[in-house]
């Protein structure tokens, strides 16, 4: 069973680019967490999404950021018009649906996002 | 949400025991007591949970007071690939609710040769 995976790995941008992050996770799995974790800084939750649902987007910037889980194919983790401090490593998490007695939040390598 | 306080810092030597202690005076009944860890550039790790009782998994052992205000990680045999920043984490796991993990600064662990 493949575990959750991250694409790009490393992702450089220039200022005013768009930036987009691709989580697909462990077979099963239909909840799906983004996280972020800032140079020298510990790790913050941005958004919790189930299938084709946002469910918790309280850490989201306001602006440029936003996440989907569509019926088919990876989330998304779309940033627009980047700037230097959006340089970070973006984490994903998977979990299994409620019920099956697993709360554990399995995560992925991560994408460094740095922009120039 | 319920709070969580860690050490900064700790260390070990290789093939000793270690043990990571939490504090979350204020956990509620329905907080699982999560500890995740995070290797250098790696995402982070779940390493072990429990609600009430002590639980051991092959990673590692985790004892939790009577009270439930504190908790220990424990890590039998610490080894050089046990370097890390190791977080202890209350999670709500009420009926089908799930919720984000929130982090703090964890303890970084310092395992010497």
């Amino acid at each position: 069973n493949a575990g959750v995976m991250q694409n790009p790995r490393h992702l450089v941008r220039r200022r005013g680019q768009e930036a987009r992050l691709r989580c697909s996770p462990m077979k099963g799995h239909s909840h799906v967490y983004w996280y972020r974790q800032l140079p020298e800084e510990g790790l913050k939750f941005m958004v919790y999404l189930q299938k084709e649902n946002i469910i918790d987007e309280s850490g989201m910037p306001k602006e440029r950021f936003s996440a989907e889980f569509p019926k088919e194919g990876p989330s998304i983790l779309r940033i627009q018009q980047v700037v230097r401090g959006d340089s970070a490593a973006y984490f994903c998490a998977s979990s299994p649906p409620p019920g099956q007695g697993d709360e554990t939040q399995y995560f992925g390598p991560g994408t460094r996002l740095l922009v120039l | 949400d319920a709070k969580t306080t860690q050490p900064n810092s700790m260390e070990s030597n290789e093939e000793e025991p270690v043990h990571l202690p939490c504090n979350h005076s204020t956990i509620s009944g329905t907080d699982y007591i999560h500890w995740y860890r995070q290797l250098p550039s790696q995402g982070p790790e779940y390493v072990i949970h429990g609600l009430t009782s002590n639980v051991n998994n092959r990673m590692a052992s985790l004892a939790i007071a009577e009270d439930r205000k504190s908790s220990t990680l424990i890590l039998h045999r610490a080894t050089l690939r046990d370097a890390a920043v190791y977080y202890c984490i209350l999670l709500y796991a009420g009926g089908t609710s799930y919720g984000k993990l929130t982090f703090g600064q964890g303890t970084i662990l310092t395992v010497h040769p």
